[in-house]
């Protein structure tokens, strides 16, 4: 079965950087765009970034963009989210989720989820 | 930004009778409209996608409704089980996603 597994999260100061990583099994990674969506606490779902299946289209929310990059590495069936220069609204569970194959959609599967809190 | 809002923000239903959400777009989405469950301290999970289309492994007693700005969420007799929070996602400009219905046992 797909499986997601998020890591990295933790507590960071403002200003800081953090590396979240998404490890896929149970489908062909290759094959999917992959997305991250954040959740700050008690809050609703916000859409961060999009990554190609071929990592030749990234997108990213306009809160995020400058400060993060996403990537993926297809050899080790993994995503990655670099978070340069945070901030305290960038506290939030982070999810990896794999989307469509042709373009970036809707998300079938999820990981668990990382909790990254931005705090001095 | 294409704004999704859902109404209402909390619905109490009894188990076994029928919950409708509603689902708003600030401007046509087309069908390119999904809902996700989620509940208390697990991931959102796909259950609706094209606006319609049940995802895999979703029970038939949910289904998906409309087009344009406006769509549905109907859960036909509730289970314990799908007392939790909805949400919809539009996915035809960009990525944005409602606020949430918290659905709650009455």
């Amino acid at each position: 079965q797909v499986q997601l597994v998020e890591s990295g999260g933790g507590l960071v100061k403002p200003g800081g950087s953090l590396r979240l990583s998404c490890a896929a099994s149970g489908f062909t990674f290759s094959d999917h765009y992959m997305t991250w969506v954040r959740q700050a606490p008690g809050k609703g779902l916000e859409w961060v970034s999009y990554i190609s299946s071929t990592s030749h289209s990234k997108q990213y929310a306009d809160s995020v963009k400058g400060r993060f990059t996403i990537s993926r590495d297809n050899a080790k069936d993994s995503l990655y989210l670099q978070m340069n220069s945070l901030r305290a609204e960038d506290t939030a569970v982070y999810y990896c989720a794999r989307d469509g194959r042709s373009s970036s959609t809707c998300y079938s599967d999820w990981g668990q989820g990382a909790l990254v809190t931005v705090s001095s | 930004e294409i704004v999704m809002t859902q109404s209402p923000a909390t619905l109490s239903v009894s188990p076994g009778e029928r919950a409708t959400l509603s689902c708003r777009a600030s401007q046509s989405v087309s069908s390119n409209l999904a809902w996700y469950q989620q509940k208390p301290g697990q991931a959102p999970r796909l259950l609706i996608y094209g606006a319609s289309t049940r995802a895999t492994g979703i029970p038939a007693r949910f289904s998906g409704s409309g087009s344009g700005t406006e769509f549905i969420l109907t859960i036909s007799s509730l289970q314990s089980e799908d007392f939790a929070v909805y949400y919809c996602q539009q996915y035809n400009y960009w990525y944005t996603f409602g606020q949430g219905t918290k659905l709650e046992i009455k």
